[in-house]
Parts: C-alpha cells; sequence; structure tokens
C-alpha cells in the first residue's frame, strides 16, 4: 500500500532562517506531487506541484521554492523565511493530475517567531 | 479564476441527526470534478466523496450525499445518522478537468462541524 510521509511534524523558526521540509512516498511510481499551505482559519492554497523529476510549476509567487530531486521524493524550501510563512504546509500526492483523489501527507506545522 | 465559497464558517448537529453543509463555486468550465474532504484534529486530510460535474446522479458514500446542483453551481453535503468522529472541518473542492486545471485543487475555507452526544 501507498504512503506519505511528511517532517519535520513541527518547526519553530526564527525570521531570516532557512528552511527544508521534506516529504516522500512509498508504494508507488512517478506520483504527481503537491504542496499546499494552510493559514490559520483559511482552506488550502496550492503552492508547487509536480509531474516528474525536476519538474516543478509554482502556482503562487512568494519566498518559497519546491525541488523534487527524486521520484518520491519532494522538498519544499525557503533561502529566508517570512513571519507570513508560518502555517500548516501539507504534501500530497495523486496518480493522475485529473480527477483522482489526492492522498494527503500528515503535515507540518511550520511558526515562524 | 474559479472559486469555491462555503458559507457556513460552523454548524452543529445532534448525534443521530442529519446535517448539510453547503457550498458553492463559481466556474466558466463545462467539465470538472467536486470534491468534499474532511480534516479532523489530527489534520490529515480525508477524502469524504466526490462527484464528477458531467454525471447526473448525486455521489453517495454510507453515510454521506452530495446533492450537486450544476445549473446553480451548488454542491452541498449531507450527513446522515451523524457520528462523534464526524466532528472535523469539512472542506469543499473544485478541481478542473482540462488542462493547467488538472490537479490544481481550489478549497473553500471549510466549514467547522461539532457534533452534541
Amino acid at each position: 500500500s501507498q504512503t506519505i510521509h511528511q517532517w519535520p511534524a513541527t518547526l519553530v523558526q526564527p525570521v531570516g532562517s532557512p528552511l527544508s521540509l521534506e516529504c516522500t512516498v512509498e508504494g508507488t511510481s512517478n506520483p504527481n506531487l503537491y504542496w499546499y499551505r494552510q493559514a490559520a482559519g483559511r482552506g488550502l492554497q496550492l503552492l508547487f506541484y509536480s509531474v516528474g523529476i525536476g519538474q516543478i510549476s509554482s502556482e503562487v509567487p512568494q519566498n518559497l521554492s519546491a525541488s523534487r530531486p527524486q521520484d518520491r521524493q519532494f522538498i519544499l524550501s525557503s533561502k529566508k523565511l517570512l513571519l507570513s510563512d508560518s502555517g500548516f504546509y501539507l504534501c500530497a500526492w495523486s496518480v493522475t493530475r485529473a480527477s483522482y483523489e489526492q492522498y494527503f501527507g500528515p503535515g507540518t506545522r511550520l511558526t515562524v517567531t | 479564476a474559479q472559486t469555491v465559497t462555503q458559507s457556513q464558517p460552523e454548524m452543529s448537529v445532534q448525534e443521530a441527526e442529519t446535517v448539510t453543509l453547503s457550498c458553492t463555486y463559481d466556474t466558466s468550465e463545462s467539465d470538472y470534478y467536486l470534491f468534499w474532504y474532511k480534516q479532523p484534529p489530527s489534520r490529515q486530510m480525508i477524502l469524504v466523496i466526490r462527484q464528477e460535474a458531467y454525471k447526473q446522479q448525486n455521489a453517495t458514500e454510507n453515510r454521506f450525499s452530495v446533492n450537486f446542483q450544476k445549473a446553480a453551481k451548488s454542491f452541498s453535503l449531507k450527513i446522515s445518522d451523524s457520528q462523534l468522529g464526524d466532528a472535523a472541518m469539512y472542506f469543499c473542492a473544485y478541481e478542473g478537468y482540462y488542462g493547467g486545471s488538472q490537479g490544481n485543487l481550489i478549497f473553500g475555507k471549510g466549514t467547522k462541524l461539532s457534533v452534541k452526544p
């Protein structure tokens, strides 16, 4: 069966520090991968998606970047965190990009102080 | 651009009763998918039910069913025989069928459902 992991589960970082959140998927090949952010009291906002290794599309211009160094690994990064980067970050995967369920990871709660 | 609106920030239901959560959306596309996701306190997003816009029949999954009104762009979720475990945030989401809209889930802001014993 397929599983999706995210780490760390929680993170507290000072403003201006770098960020690296990791997401890995097991039990499937060539998944489509997604990064979402959920700010307090709001729905999810798609940040990045990837259809293959090295292929990253950005939905929202911002302080963050994403990379996919391996087929089942998706990394969310920042060189310098802003207070506004605080939130709950969810990684998800799907079989294809259309109509199929997206399976979400357990998420990372990021607090920028 | 597509938008999803959930007009009920919070709802409450008595255990074993029925509750309906509202969702409206705006799109110029004719083919698309609609979803209801549940986010319990653990924060893990779980798919509750999905509906293809080209299907006239409303989707049903056990105690969960939808009322899909394509012309009105309405997609409500009905939970029957509510259980304590149904307490969660519920998100309505839209996904386009073609091109760049594929895979890009657009979420509403959510409805927090409380279940009273």
